[in-house]
């Protein structure tokens, strides 16, 4: 069964509202990486955080691993139209840098 | 630069039949990954092969079989199709195999079985 569990799954906001999906392992793991990807297309990479507590930002997005590196969330601020999509997170949950997938959160901005 | 080529985009098979899906990594990269994808969820994982070697194997059946050719190109086949293997398959590519491994995923192939 799915080892990596992404909360909401769905998630409806208004434009400019903030918006947060949390990844959560039952097993430590080596790294994590974040996926978006648009209706109808494929994932499109985002970002990989490797260390404990480690934080990262791009633009409006931040991420965050958690001390234990068995969490991560995505933050987005002030969220617009082409925020829409599901975000998932993916996990190396047996050190085998082959990623595991979260069920992943559809974001829908509502304009 | 090219992207991660998959064919065809789409394809309709009928149950017991076998398909083959094809994959070109973005130049340079000599790792390929293929996931399926049912509607409503993650890519799962099922193959990943470096440097025409097998790294990795997800928990699909036998049926499911890969390869990876000297130019880092990749096949997936599945053989005796089901219903149930309709579905988005994915191929991404990587540089290496390592932690470092930020993956491109290509556009996908539409697999219906009727």
């Amino acid at each position: 069964g799915q080892q990596v569990m992404q909360i909401p799954q769905y998630q409806h906001v208004q434009e400019g509202e903030d918006f947060t999906t949390y990844c959560n392992s039952s097993t430590t793991l080596s790294n994590i990486q974040w996926y978006k990807q648009r209706p109808g297309g494929h994932p499109v990479f985002l970002i990989q955080l490797v260390k404990s507590g480690e934080v990262k930002k791009q633009k409006r997005l931040t991420f965050q691993f958690g001390e234990a590196k068995k969490n991560s969330s995505l933050h987005i601020t002030a969220t617009q139209t082409t925020d829409v999509g599901t975000y998932f997170c993916a996990g190396d949950v047996g050190g085998s840098y082959i990623p595991t997938f979260g069920r992943g959160t559809s974001l829908i901005v509502h304009p | 630069d090219a992207g991660v080529t998959q064919s065809p985009t789409h394809l309709i098979k009928t149950r017991g039949q076998h398909v083959t899906l094809r994959c070109s990594p973005i130049s340079g990269h000599k790792s390929v990954s293929w996931y399926q994808q049912v509607l409503g969820q993650g890519p799962q994982f099922i193959f990943q092969y470096y440097e025409k070697e097998e790294r990795g194997r997800g928990n699909f059946p036998d049926r499911f079989s890969a390869r990876q050719f000297p130019n880092y190109s990749s096949e997936l086949n599945v053989n005796a199709l089901l219903l149930g293997d309709s579905a988005l398959y994915l191929c991404a590519s990587s540089l290496t195999s390592g932690t470092s491994n930020e993956q491109f995923f290509g556009p996908g192939t539409r697999l219906t079985v009727l």
